[in-house]
């Protein structure tokens, strides 16, 4: 069975530019989840979804994140007037739903701004 | 709220020796632990966790943790390693009575020595 995939692998943009970043999490999960990996450092939650609807989205730094899905299943992290800070390794994670406390990770997607 | 301290960044060690991983966390709530494992250029795969019960955790690989409330400790052992094993390892926490994020360690890099 696959397992969570993230598109693109990589993304380099220049500095105020919008970027989005795909999330496709395990046939079958409710639960998806954001996560954000700066060099050196553990990944840090963004953003919760049960659903479709955001459970818990207090880790998003700031207004310019922000993240969608729309039929409980494909995920999107969208970021407006990226900023140099903003790089890092965007982790997507899924699990099977409440009380499943198991979550599974997809590769990733490196983001570079310039 | 939680969090967790992974006290070494980086670990050296020989093939063949046993390792530690040390981790400690915090938390006013009952939690779940984890350990996770990230090879070079690959995403995060759970090692191991604890929920309930037998507080001596086995994992992939040869790995196990036990978990230790007095000292709210979460250490990850293995008693021979090899070079297949270097990686950065993650230490994580997560609140028993919610279903939402995780909270991360900043890591421990294992470098294997021949």
């Amino acid at each position: 069975g696959a397992g969570v995939s993230q598109t693109p692998s990589n993304k380099v943009t220049e500095k105020g530019k919008y970027v989005e970043l795909r999330c496709d999490p395990i046939s079958g999960h409710t639960a998806l989840y954001w996560y954000r990996q700066s060099l050196g450092q553990g990944p840090e939650f963004l953003i919760y979804f049960q659903g479709t609807g955001a459970a818990d989205d207090s880790g998003l730094p700031n207004d310019r994140f922000f993240a969608v899905r729309p039929e409980g299943s494909v995920s999107t992290l969208k970021i407006q007037r990226t900023e140099r800070g903003d790089s890092a390794v965007y982790l997507c994670a899924s699990s099977p739903g409440p009380e499943q406390e198991t979550q599974y990770f997809g590769p990733g997607t490196r983001l570079l701004v310039l | 709220a939680q969090s967790v301290t992974q006290l070494d960044s980086q670990v050296p060690v020989f093939e063949e020796a046993p390792v530690e991983l040390r981790c400690n966390y915090s938390s006013s709530v009952s939690v779940y632990l984890f350990w996770y494992v990230q090879y070079p250029n690959q995403g995060l795969q759970l090692l191991l966790k604890y929920l309930s019960g037998s507080t001596l955790v086995k994992g992939i690989n040869g790995f196990e943790a036990e978990f230790n409330k007095s000292q709210t400790s979460f250490h990850l052992r293995k008693p021979s390693v090899h070079i297949s094993d270097t990686a950065e390892y993650f230490c994580a926490v997560s609140d028993r009575n919610r279903d939402d994020k995780i909270i991360f360690g900043k890591g421990t890099r294992l470098h294997i020595l021949p």
